[in-house]
């Protein structure tokens, strides 16, 4: 059974730092790109980032490019969110999701992590 | 930035016909997930690869896409059904992940 899970998520002040982590299994993770989607409190969806399978290219949404870097390390099924100088407006809940540009795969998502930007 | 447009709510009674809708400049060039969300849980993929349905959802969900318009259909719809739909594509020229703003179904 295809399962993602996020680690990580709290409370950091405005300016702080935060890493997530996702643990994956239950599928090769190695072979997959990898994304991190979020919402904000009564808002809809928002793609973070993305990561290639490989780990060799990654994307990101404007609103976190420079801020936010994606990666993983396959050895230990595990992808991960770093996220810098973070704002009152990156309070979310952030899902781990296998997805990526190529869809022919079912996507999976976690539960997703609470991370909430505040003083 | 490529843009996907959703009814904000659709509406429909018990037994009946949902089709909810997500438009975008030639979608049918791109592939469509939608997703499923009830309150307080997270999002579920219902539809991906614009028509293929994961193992455990039912047969009365199915998608088509064409043209500029991609359309998630819910046949006889029940009650759990209730929730937000969220339509989603890649869009290859900006190498981003592109979400709808969600339509909210009700079940009269």
């Amino acid at each position: 059974e295809v399962q993602v899970w996020e680690i990580g998520g709290g409370l950091v002040p405005p300016g702080g730092s935060l890493r997530l982590s996702c643990a994956a299994s239950g599928f090769t993770f190695g072979t997959y790109a990898m994304s991190w989607v979020r919402q904000a409190p009564g808002k809809g969806l928002e793609w973070v980032s993305t990561i290639g399978a490989s780990g060799g290219r990654t994307y990101y949404a404007d609103s976190v490019k420079g801020r936010f870097t994606i990666s993983r390390d396959t050895s230990r099924n595990r992808l991960y969110l770093q996220m810098n100088s973070l704002r009152a407006d990156d309070t979310a809940v952030f899902y781990c999701a296998k997805m990526g540009p190529v869809s022919t795969s079912t996507p999976h998502w976690g539960q997703g992590t609470l991370v909430t930007v505040s003083s | 930035s490529y843009v996907l447009t959703q009814p904000p709510s659709v509406s429909v009674a018990p037994g009946k016909t949902a089709r909810i809708t997500c438009g975008g400049n030639n979608i049918g060039s791109k592939s469509v997930q939608w997703y499923q969300q009830k309150p307080g849980q997270a999002p579920v993929v219902v539809i991906y690869y614009d028509s293929d349905r994961p193992s455990g959802i039912p047969e009365r969900f199915s998608g088509s896409n064409s043209g500029n318009t991609a359309t998630l259909t819910i046949s006889r719809v029940e009650a759990g059904d209730e929730a937000d739909y969220y339509c989603q594509v890649w869009d290859s020229p900006s190498d981003h992940a592109v979400f709808g703003g969600g339509t909210l179904l009700t079940v009269l």
